[in-house]
């Protein structure tokens, strides 16, 4: 494998499930992301990991909760969900966070909440 | 309020022709300006801009980066069908690390 992989491609859940989707990267990357993607909307960033220490949050619902236990593999456990968080959620890394910042995205996880 | 504005939202055009997509934003201390290209789901990295005024080259792909004006542009020449996609413009915003702004992006559509 190589790039950024995502787990699972598509996921139904109803409101009062738990999962998680999860995230790795095999270029050596030290930051990983959490975007999501709704339809007419920008890409939203959600959470940022940097050296496995979270730096930025940008006020998600407390029913979004990362994980990242180590630089490859980062999860988005989901609980309790809103139709409303049906969306494309898209994990990206890069080497750094700095002037370059280059993301490289996984292909996503189409979640439905019904 | 949009930080990043991208136009027109969408474009149809045919193979052979040249097309000039805009991205105009607010923010002044940002770190760099990146394209990409999103076909079906996984956005995939196209230029970065840093500098105004310096033209960075792909292939049939061109961006240029204009820091006094706010703005960039992706030139795409002589499209082809492939060429269609969403593409984005998103600032290395220098409020947080890590921090890319994505605008809402251009779909653009190329008819045979």
């Amino acid at each position: 494998e190589t790039g950024v992989t995502q787990t699972p491609r598509h996921l139904v859940m109803g409101m009062t499930n738990k999962k998680s989707l999860k995230c790795e990267q095999h270029l050596g990357h030290n930051a990983m992301y959490w975007y999501k993607q709704s339809a007419k909307k920008p890409l939203e960033l959600m959470f940022v990991y940097s050296l496995e220490e979270r730096v930025e949050n940008n006020s998600v619902p407390s029913r979004f909760s990362p994980e990242c236990p180590n630089s490859s593999h980062l999860f988005l456990h989901l609980h309790t969900l809103q139709p409303e968080d049906s969306a494309l959620y898209l994990c990206a890394s890069s080497q750094g966070t700095g002037i370059g910042n280059e993301q490289f995205f996984g292909p996503g996880t189409r979640l439905t909440v019904l | 309020e949009d930080k990043v504005v991208q136009s027109p939202l969408s474009l149809v055009v045919h193979e052979g022709d040249t097309v000039t997509l805009n991205c105009s934003y607010e923010v002044t201390n940002f770190r760099s300006l990146l394209w990409y290209k999103q076909e079906k789901k996984a956005p995939t990295f196209l230029f970065m801009l840093t500098s105004s005024g310096i033209e960075k080259k792909s292939g049939r792909l061109s961006s240029i980066l204009d820091k006094k004006e706010l703005f960039s542009i992706l030139n795409i020449t002589a499209t082809q069908t492939g060429d269609s996609a969403v593409y984005l413009c998103a600032l290395n915003y220098g409020g947080s690390q890590g921090n890319l702004i994505f605008g809402k992006g251009t779909k653009l559509s190329v008819k045979p």
